[in-house]
């Protein structure tokens, strides 16, 4: 099984409150790793990747930050929320000998 | 750089009948790949179908099959006997062997009468 969980899967914050979302993948050893966000209606946009632990690339630096402190662990930050960082925040991990992504359920994020 | 377009945001197809979904793409890769994603409404991403661009012969996978066009850039998506369960937004997506990165186009909304 590589099962891609994310934790949690709602979450509302006020404006300014920091942020920790987690994906944590089962199965497979150093997957590449991505971060994606979704806003309503529209499709996805590359927030992060990390192709082994603590190597991290950044698309779209803004406010977010990631981390990779472990193999298997995927995790997004805020130290401050901003309104704009309401979406749907999607983690997917990269098969390696097909270059196919593979993504988790999901976690819709509502700042207020 | 790589784009994706999907000129059609919404599409309608009745219980059983065939529907396409239009996809062009432009990258300066000649290494990539070509995707379509399902996102029901549960908004999970679900792998639909996969060409590589060197391949000439066109990817099917059961009643969704595609119609890869290299020198036009073209990647549409035929589904057949089209199911109430086929309902939900659908991407077409390319990824770049060198640039590690999966570009998205902004989707079709697919509807599905019974």
């Amino acid at each position: 099984s590589q099962t891609i969980h994310q934790w949690p899967a709602t979450l509302v914050q006020p404006v300014g409150s920091p942020l920790s979302l987690e994906c944590t993948v089962e199965g497979t050893s150093n997957p590449n790793l991505y971060w994606y966000r979704q806003a309503a209606g529209r499709g996805l946009q590359l927030l992060f990747y990390s192709v082994g632990i603590g190597q991290i690339s950044s698309e779209v630096p803004q406010n977010l930050s990631a981390s990779r402190p472990q193999d298997r662990q995927f995790i997004l930050s805020s130290k401050k929320l901003l309104l704009s960082d309401s979406g749907f925040y999607l983690c997917a991990r990269g098969e390696f000998f097909t270059d196919t992504q593979y993504f988790g359920p999901g976690t819709r994020l509502t700042v207020l | 750089a790589q784009t994706v377009t999907q000129s059609q945001p919404e599409m309608s197809v009745q219980e059983a009948e065939t529907v396409t979904l239009s996809c062009t793409y432009d990258t300066s890769e000649s290494d990539y790949y070509l995707f379509w994603y399902k996102q029901p409404p549960s908004r999970q991403m679900i792998l639909v179908i996969r060409q590589e661009a060197y391949k000439q012969q066109n990817a099917t996978e059961n009643r969704f099959s595609v119609n890869f066009q290299k020198a036009a850039k073209s990647f549409s998506l035929k589904i057949s006997d089209s199911q109430l369960g086929d309902a939900a937004m659908y991407f077409c997506a390319c990824y770049g062997g060198a640039t590690n990165k999966l570009i998205f186009g902004t989707g079709t909304l697919l509807a599905v009468q019974p």
